[in-house]
Order: structure tokens, then C-alpha cells, then sequence
């Protein structure tokens, strides 16, 4: 069946560092492929998507690449902030599977100044 | 943001007693969703439904039921709670988008705790 396996945490960077979340997937069509993020006390909101192979999803400073050849969709950003300190989560959906959902464990990050 | 509404949004209650929690949506996304977050585990789908009256079950369904009599209503119940679903429970909705799903948006979540 679908699955994401995603980089477990805590991960704690300073201010300014490079970040890099894994996140790899295993599914059975063509799936989606979706970055959320998770503030203290909110709901999940999306970050970033991508919807075919090579496609690159971005926001706010954040990218991740849909690598078909590897099944990864790895996230990253090449300077964080204080603010960016979230819970990560990264999702496939299929549609083949009527629009279900599958996450990973989540990621949290703490960034220090 | 989309417009999703839990109700309640904390609630405390005591084992054996039922709960309804209730999700309602403004957009007319054609599925709808709920799942629990807890500690270590992420987010586990509960149960989701692709339509009125269309409901499937998710990988942790047993104790909940569901009800979805209306596009923008989900309702999902604990005919008797237990502790173990103290949890942090969201609603989320989505639509198709051509040959692709659309993303998932989440509400605020409702906070249950079963003493």
C-alpha cells in the first residue's frame, strides 16, 4: 500500500542554517506529493505541492523536488528563520485511492537564534 | 483560508459517556475527513467520506462512527469514549482537481480529553 517514511526528529538548527527534511514515499499510481506545516496550538496548513514527476513545489523560501526515480521529496530551505520553528509533515495522495491521504510521522523543528 | 469549522473545540468528558464532534465546511468539497493526532503517531485517518451519505473507514475506525447527511456536515462519534481517544481530532476537506487530487485543508482542531 501507499506509505511516506519522513526523517525523524527533533532537529534543532541555529538561525541562518541550511535545512534539509527527508522525505521518501511508496505508492502504486501517480501520486501527489505535499509538504504541510504544523504551528504550535493550529491546524495543519499546505506549504508546498507538486503533482508530476520533476515538478518543483515552493513557498515561503521552502522547495522540495518530486524525484520519481528516487521516491523522494525532500524539503528544504537554505536559510531558516526563528519563525519557521513547525511540525513538518510530509503527504502523498492518490486518485486512484478516491482522494485518501497518506502522512508521515512528522518532523519538528527548532530554530535558535 | 477555507472555511472549516469544528465544533467543540475543547471538550472533557468522562469514560462511557458518547461524544459528537461536528465539522462543517462552506467550500462544497466533495470529501471530507477526520483524523487524530497524537504524540509519536502523527496523523491517523479515522474515517472520510467521498460524498453524502459515503463513508469508509480509515486505519483506526474502530469505537468512531460517522455521519455525513449534508455536503458541508461530518459528524464523527464516540459511541462510548474510552482514554485512550483523548486526542487532538481534525477535520479536513479536499476536491479533485482534473486528474489529480487537490490538497488537503485542515480545521482548527478539537481537543478531547476522556478522564
Amino acid at each position: 500500500g501507499d506509505s511516506v517514511t519522513q526523517m525523524e526528529g527533533p532537529v534543532t538548527l541555529s538561525e541562518e542554517a541550511f535545512l534539509t527534511i527527508n522525505c521518501t514515499y511508496t505508492a502504486t499510481g501517480y501520486p501527489s506529493l505535499f509538504w504541510y506545516v504544523q504551528y504550535p496550538g493550529e491546524g495543519l496548513q499546505l506549504l508546498l505541492k507538486a503533482t508530476k514527476a520533476d515538478d518543483k513545489g515552493s513557498n515561503k523560501g521552502f522547495e522540495a523536488t518530486y524525484r520519481k526515480e528516487t521516491t523522494s521529496f525532500h524539503l528544504e530551505k537554505g536559510s531558516v528563520q526563528v519563525s519557521d520553528s513547525a511540525v513538518y509533515f510530509c503527504a502523498l495522495s492518490e486518485p486512484l485511492t478516491g482522494n485518501q491521504f497518506y502522512f508521515g510521522t512528522g518532523t519538528s523543528l527548532t530554530v535558535i537564534p | 483560508d477555507a472555511g472549516i469549522t469544528q465544533s467543540p473545540r475543547h471538550k472533557v468528558t468522562e469514560t462511557g459517556t458518547p461524544v459528537t464532534l461536528r465539522c462543517h465546511q462552506t467550500e462544497n468539497h466533495r470529501y471530507m475527513y477526520w483524523y487524530r493526532q497524537d504524540p509519536g503517531h502523527g496523523l491517523r485517518l479515522i474515517h472520510y467520506s467521498y460524498g453524502v451519505k459515503d463513508t469508509d473507514k480509515g486505519e483506526v475506525s474502530d469505537g468512531y462512527s460517522v455521519s455525513r447527511s449534508k455536503t458541508e456536515d461530518f459528524l464523527l462519534t464516540l459511541e462510548s469514549a474510552t482514554s485512550s481517544q483523548t486526542s487532538v481530532y481534525f477535520c479536513a476537506i479536499s476536491e479533485r482537481r482534473g486528474q489529480n487530487t487537490g490538497e488537503l485543508f485542515f480545521g482548527e482542531g478539537s481537543r478531547l480529553t476522556v478522564l
